[in-house]
């Protein structure tokens, strides 16, 4: 099984309709991250939580929400959705230590926002 | 502004040949750069981390230089393969440690 996974992998809605995007893990991390992928553009964080009490806007915060439900669980909500929202959303754990500091990425749902 | 740059959106070389991405920053002072691999419709992968006081790194095939003056990271497939195209993308440890900053990524095609 997948360390890291999204539901749903793909989505189409309309704008003003409120989509949750779920990302859950197993790998025991505590920090979790969610980021939009788009052409040209790279990954840009979205938000960040360094445990469940602690949550923190990234680079393009606006016109997104999250909950972490549990360490396991980090959900990504979009409240009104627009057309420019459309891009390839990903979620990502970070294991960091004095040999190592990686970030494990999810595989992605694709969100396409009419 | 800071910025990172990734010298090409995308690279074609012939297999068997070595593939060099460069990934070029300004206004970080990165205590460590990382390279990630993405195929098309999945999430990147980890390949190498390489710190500010390590000149190189190597991993199988792969090796990383990372040259602080120059603010720059050079990525190296050396006998490339068709399997080892893919979109690469290079991560710097942004301010205060927190969180990682992402290049736009080069989009490499080895051809048979």
């Amino acid at each position: 099984d997948a360390d890291v996974t999204q539901t749903p992998r793909n989505r189409i809605t309309k704008t003003g309709k409120r989509i949750m995007l779920e990302c859950s893990q197993t790998k025991g991390h505590d920090r979790m991250y969610w980021y939009r992928q788009d052409p040209g553009l790279g990954l840009r964080l979205i938000y960040y939580s360094f445990d469940v009490k602690d949550i923190n806007k990234g680079e393009i915060s606006d016109g997104y929400s999250v909950s972490r439900q549990a360490q396991a669980k980090f959900s990504l909500s979009l409240e009104s959705a627009i057309p420019n929202q459309t891009a390839l959303y990903f979620c990502a754990t970070r294991e960091s230590s004095g040999a190592t500091d990686t970030q494990y990425f999810g595989p992605g749902t694709r969100l396409t926002v009419l | 502004s800071q910025k990172i740059e990734q010298n090409s959106e995308a690279l074609n070389i012939q297999e068997g040949k070595t593939a060099t991405l460069t990934c070029n920053y300004t206004n970080y002072s990165p205590a460590y750069l990382q390279w990630y691999r993405q195929d098309p419709g999945r999430g990147p992968v980890f390949l190498l981390l390489i710190r500010e006081n390590e000149k190189e790194k190597r991993k199988e095939r792969l090796k990383v230089t990372f040259d602080t003056t120059l603010k720059q990271s050079l990525f190296h497939i050396t006998a490339s393969q068709p399997a080892d195209s893919a979109t690469y993308l290079c991560a710097l440890l942004g301010a205060y440690g927190q969180n990682f900053v992402f290049g736009p990524g080069t989009r490499l095609s080895v051809l048979p």
